[in-house]
């Protein structure tokens, strides 16, 4: 079955720029919507966006300004970059295949921002 | 786009009924078939449990189920199990290629 794995930095200062990598084993990620999703300790889960493997993008407006989310069909990745990062951004990052319903998900990476 | 409304937490025995509550606006929930909704065991990764409202993924008991009324979607857990102490989380596409959660519901066992 398809299983995704999240990587990059987990620890950052404040205004570095958060890039993570998401690799998607036992399927392609071709013909499909790929997403970032966020959970900081002890709060809710936040959608940050979405990339279909065409390279089409959408994403929070809340994030607008400061995210890239880009596509590699050759090495079935899929990456985020977040910048100017705060203490707020401090959160586990999942990754995700996005359908009618988000399933598989990643197991999740933390990211702490601290100075 | 703001965060749908879910109740911060809901409790029921073993073997009882709950129903969580899910208020979008006729922008999201109300305007898409399209609301899921995951349990979250903590430390775990979310897990999707309805989508399009009202569908089950293979393997997901049929004790849960999903419906919607307007701008208000929810979830309904028959036949409480330990096991099913978990949060909570409703989504709905929200137009525009954009999703949107709630604020998710903690759901105690008694």
């Amino acid at each position: 079955q398809v299983q995704l794995q999240e990587s990059g930095p987990r620890l950052l200062k404040p205004s570095e720029t958060l890039s993570l990598t998401c690799t998607v084993s036992g399927g392609s990620v071709i013909t499909y919507y790929w997403s970032w999703v966020r959970q900081p300790a002890g709060q809710g889960l936040e959608w940050i966006g979405r990339i279909y493997s065409s390279g089409v993008t959408n994403y929070n407006p809340s994030f607008k300004s400061r995210i890239t989310m880009s596509i590699d069909t050759s090495e079935n990745q899929f990456s985020l970059k977040l910048t100017s990062v705060t203490a707020a951004d401090t959160a586990v990052y999942y990754c995700a295949r996005l359908s009618t319903g988000i399933q598989p998900w990643g197991q999740g990476t933390l990211v702490t921002v601290s100075s | 786009q703001s965060a749908l409304t879910q109740p911060a937490s809901v409790s029921g025995s073993p073997g009882q009924s709950i129903t969580i509550s899910c208020t979008g606006t006729s922008s999201d929930v109300g305007s898409y078939s399209l609301v899921s909704w995951c349990q979250q065991h903590p430390g775990r990764a979310p897990k999707l449990i309805i989508y399009e409202g009202t569908k089950r993924p293979s393997g997901i008991s049929t004790r849960f189920s999903g419906s919607k009324s307007g701008n208000t979607a929810s979830l309904t857990i028959s036949g409480l199990q330990a096991d099913d102490e978990a949060d909570y989380y409703c989504y709905s596409y929200a137009g525009s290629g954009t999703w949107v959660f709630g604020g998710g519901t903690k759901l105690t066992v008694l």
